[in-house]
């Protein structure tokens, strides 16, 4: 079946603009997860979904981030005055139950100018 | 909280060779641990899971244990070929609905 898929694959953008990074997930997850990660370094970390909510969201680094999940399914990342830090690869994963294997999606690499 | 290591960051062999990855987590009460494959530009391909009570896993020429007690887990490799090259990462569970600590993965090449 399909996996985790992630649009767009890749976005360059204007430092201050605002961007939005989206997720499908398998179909059936219910868990949702969001992570970064710099060149050289492992994932870490933003915001994870159980059904609509958002479970925890303790890895959003400030309030220029937010996540959403309005429907259980698609969740889409939103970045608000974009800074040349946000440059990074931004992860989505999904897993059956909070419990099970977590799937990736292959990523959305941010540039920020 | 919990620190994921993992050494070498980079690693060079020549084809055939077993070969063994190292993780360390500073936080021995662990829910689960994962072994992840990363190819250049792609996600994260889950390779082994070890619930916190298992020693080992297995499948095909992968091997991972995991010694809650030292913090530590291997990942060997057996008769390495170069479609092994990839970067490879370990991640802790600390509960069954948490995130994952990743480490900062290891860059392994196989040299045909």
């Amino acid at each position: 079946g399909a996996g985790v898929s992630q649009t767009p694959s890749n976005k360059v953008t204007e430092k201050g603009k605002y961007v939005e990074l989206r997720c499908d997930p398998i179909s059936g997850h219910t868990a949702l997860y969001w992570y970064r990660q710099s060149l050289g370094q492992g994932p870490e970390f933003l915001i994870y979904f159980q059904g609509t909510g958002a479970a925890d969201d303790s890895g959003l680094p400030n309030d220029r981030f937010f996540a959403v999940r309005p429907e259980g399914s698609v969740s889409t990342l939103k970045i608000q005055r974009t800074e040349r830090g946000d440059s990074a690869v931004y992860l989505c994963a999904s897993s059956l139950l909070t419990t099970d294997t977590q799937y990736f999606g292959p990523g959305t690499r941010l540039t920020v100018l | 909280k919990q620190e994921v290591t993992q050494i070498p960051a980079a690693l060079s062999v020549p084809e055939g060779e077993n070969l063994v990855l190292n993780c360390s987590f500073t936080d021995s009460a662990i829910y689960n641990l994962q072994w992840f494959r990363q190819d250049p530009g792609k996600g994260l391909t889950s390779l082994l899971l070890i619930q916190s009570s298992q020693r080992e896993q297995t499948s095909g020429r992968l091997n991972a244990s995991l010694d809650k007690s030292s913090g530590r887990s291997t990942l060997y490799i057996a008769a390495s070929q170069p479609g092994d090259s990839a970067t490879y990462l370990c991640a802790v569970k600390k509960g069954p609905a948490q995130k994952l600590v990743f480490g900062q993965g290891t860059r392994l090449t196989i040299n045909p």
